[in-house]
């Protein structure tokens, strides 16, 4: 297992239409985050999942995005009616719950431009 | 509200010297700290950690450095070597005292640049 793995990479849509990301975590990890990096400022937290569980997520996360994890595995992200304001860099991450450390691993992002 | 800072956006660092990057805090319950590198079009790499029971971690040639009392942490460097030119963002959690809820707050980011 080489890491975490996100697609697209890039994706450019219209304002309006709905878009869906898709993460891989790393394989024995059972935690998964999605946040959001705009230009200048670190990655902001959206959600998480521990197994197919979404625990939290943030007051960032309007009514227009849904995450999923089904069976534990993969998530998703999606995105309905993409407004200018979403354009940012979406990142994954994963982790394990450990008890004597704690990191996540991000994927590489999807970054995102709604024209 | 910014409750993890990065007050220097940029630094530069003669190659073979030390690199100090800063980082303050304002949520009293963070107890677990990290810190990320990044390169463009790359997600933040972990870099090192540190839990508030300690002052001081380190691995080769990264130390951080926790000051509880004055919500203070750094990153030391050295030698700095041109591949450790990226952004380097501080993240803070509550990991120790509410086990159950993880997620990270990150500065804004400090460019590192190595000049040879």
């Amino acid at each position: 297992d080489t890491g975490v793995s996100q697609d697209p990479r890039h994706k450019i849509t219209k304002r309006g239409q709905n878009v869906t990301f898709r993460c891989d975590p790393i394989s024995e990890h059972n935690r998964l985050y999605w946040y959001r990096q705009t230009l200048g400022q670190g990655p902001e937290f959206l959600t998480y999942f521990q197994n197919e569980a979404q625990l939290e997520k943030s007051r960032l996360l309007s009514d227009r995005f849904s995450a999923e994890r089904p069976k534990g595995s993969f998530s998703t992200l999606e995105i309905q009616r993409t407004e200018q304001g979403d354009s940012a860099m979406y990142l994954c991450a994963s982790s394990f719950q450990g008890e004597s450390s704690y990191e996540q691993y991000f994927g590489p992002g999807t970054r995102l431009t709604v024209t | 509200d910014q409750q993890v800072k990065q007050n220097s956006p940029s630094l530069s660092v003669q190659e073979g010297r030390i690199s100090i990057l800063n980082c303050d805090y304002t949520n009293s319950m963070f107890d677990y700290f990290l810190w990320y590198k990044k390169y463009p079009a790359e997600g933040p790499t972990f870099l090192i950690s540190i839990s508030s029971i300690k002052d001081k971690n380190e691995d080769g040639r990264f130390t951080v450095f926790l000051n509880k009392s004055a919500k203070h942490l750094s990153l030391h460097i050295v030698p700095s070597q041109p591949g450790d030119s990226a952004v380097y963002f501080c993240a803070a959690t509550t990991w120790i005292s509410n086990f159950g809820n993880e997620k990270l707050t990150f500065g804004t980011g400090t460019r590192l640049t190595i000049i040879p």
